[in-house]
Formats: C-alpha cells, structure tokens, sequence
C-alpha cells in the first residue's frame, strides 16, 4: 500500500515551453500533497505544500506564478513550471500524505525535467 | 525549520548491524520523527516513524531517546541493497519535512 506515482519520470523541453508534471496516489487519498526539488548532490528542497481543494502555500523564494501547483483531487496534484528555462532542471518529487500530522509522507519515484 | 544533525558517511560490514544515530534537540513535544532513504535518482523510501517509544517493523528499528531529542536508526544486518542517503526528518509543526543532509551509508561485501 500507500503508492504514490509520477508521471512522466523524465522531460525534455525547450526553453520557454511550460512541463506539466502530475502526481497521484494510487492506493489512498492525500488529504496533503507536497512538490520538492533536488539539485544533483543536494538535498530534497520543499517548493510547496497543497491540500485539496485549496491553494497551494509556497516556501520562500519560490515564484508561484512560475511553478503553479493544482491539487484538485485527494488522488491527484499537478505542477506546471512555466517558461522553463535552463534553471529550472532538476529532479522534481511529490509526496502524499493520507492524514493528520500523525501520519508520514510516502514519495513519488521523481520526474527528471530537462531544459534545453 | 527543525535542525537535524546526523554524520555525512558511514560504513558498514554486509549482514553486520547498523546504528545510524540522528540529534534532533529542537522537535516539538507531539511531533514524530521520521525515517527515509534515498537511493541515486529515485525518491525517497519511508522506512519507519515514530513518537516516544521504541519502534519496530520489517525494514528497521527506530530507538527513540527518553528526551526525543536523538534517535538512532538499527538496521539489524545490513546487505548491499540497504546502502544508500538516510534521512531523520522531524516535521515543522507536524507538517512540512525540511530535508538535511542525511547519513549516506556505505555496505561493504
């Protein structure tokens, strides 16, 4: 149990283009979706946290007009970056929690975004 | 964000125990701590939590210190498939994980 799936797992997209990136759990509803980024040899670096059927709540330094979270389901969240440019690569993982603050988070498998 | 302190390396002995410790003074009183690793490209696996006691399931052990300020991580024979980043996390509020740097555990043959 508690699957939580990405798709797609990699993209390569121009410069200017905006990547859709979804993120969906398979076996239980999310109550709370979170979208990380990792850099290579980095650590995971929390963008934003969204409960269903509301708006997303960015960390700081994070542009919300650039990375626009949609979690309009309790099995599905969506991250759209728009205007990519060559920055914006990296490794993007959600992570879905079921519950309360009780609960863990269970992680997707990654989407590798590639910006040329 | 909760600070976490756990070493940059360790190595272990394929099928020896593994004590990977973690110093997290400044989590909240309801809080749990958490347990992930991460392999190369891939997201991170949960592999325990828990609040005061001690905790156990199929993967690992989770010893959790009388103050909850430390924890320690067993994993009861380590094998190759078992080398990888560990992270402890305690969440900011209950809520949000702010990724440290985590322990990345060598296994040898």
């Amino acid at each position: 149990g508690a699957v939580v799936s990405q798709h797609p797992s990699r993209v390569i997209c121009k410069s200017g283009t905006s990547v859709k990136i979804e993120c969906r759990s398979l076996d239980f509803q999310a109550t709370t979706m979170f979208w990380y980024r990792q850099f290579p040899k980095q650590s995971l670096m929390l963008m934003a946290t969204s409960n269903e059927g509301s708006k997303a709540t960015y960390e700081q330094g994070v542009e919300k007009d650039k990375f626009l979270i949609n979690h309009a389901s309790l099995t599905l969240s969506t991250l759209t970056v728009t205007s990519a440019h060559p920055e914006d690569s990296s490794f993007y993982i959600c992570s879905a929690r079921s519950g309360g603050y009780q609960e863990t988070q269970y992680f997707g498998p990654g989407t590798r975004l590639l910006v040329l | 964000d909760a600070k976490t302190t756990q070493p940059n390396s360790m190595e272990s002995n394929e099928e020896e125990p593994v004590h990977l410790p973690c110093n997290h003074s400044t989590i909240s009183g309801t809080d749990y701590i958490h347990w992930y690793r991460q392999l190369p490209s891939q997201g991170p696996e949960y592999v325990i939590h828990g609040l005061t006691s001690n905790v156990n399931n199929r993967m690992a052990s989770l010893a959790i210190a009388e103050d909850r300020k430390s924890s320690t991580l067993i994993l009861h024979r380590a094998t190759l498939r078992d080398a990888a980043v560990y992270y402890c996390i305690p969440p900011w509020f209950g809520n949000q994980f702010y990724f440290g740097t985590g322990t990345s555990l060598t296994v040898i043959p």
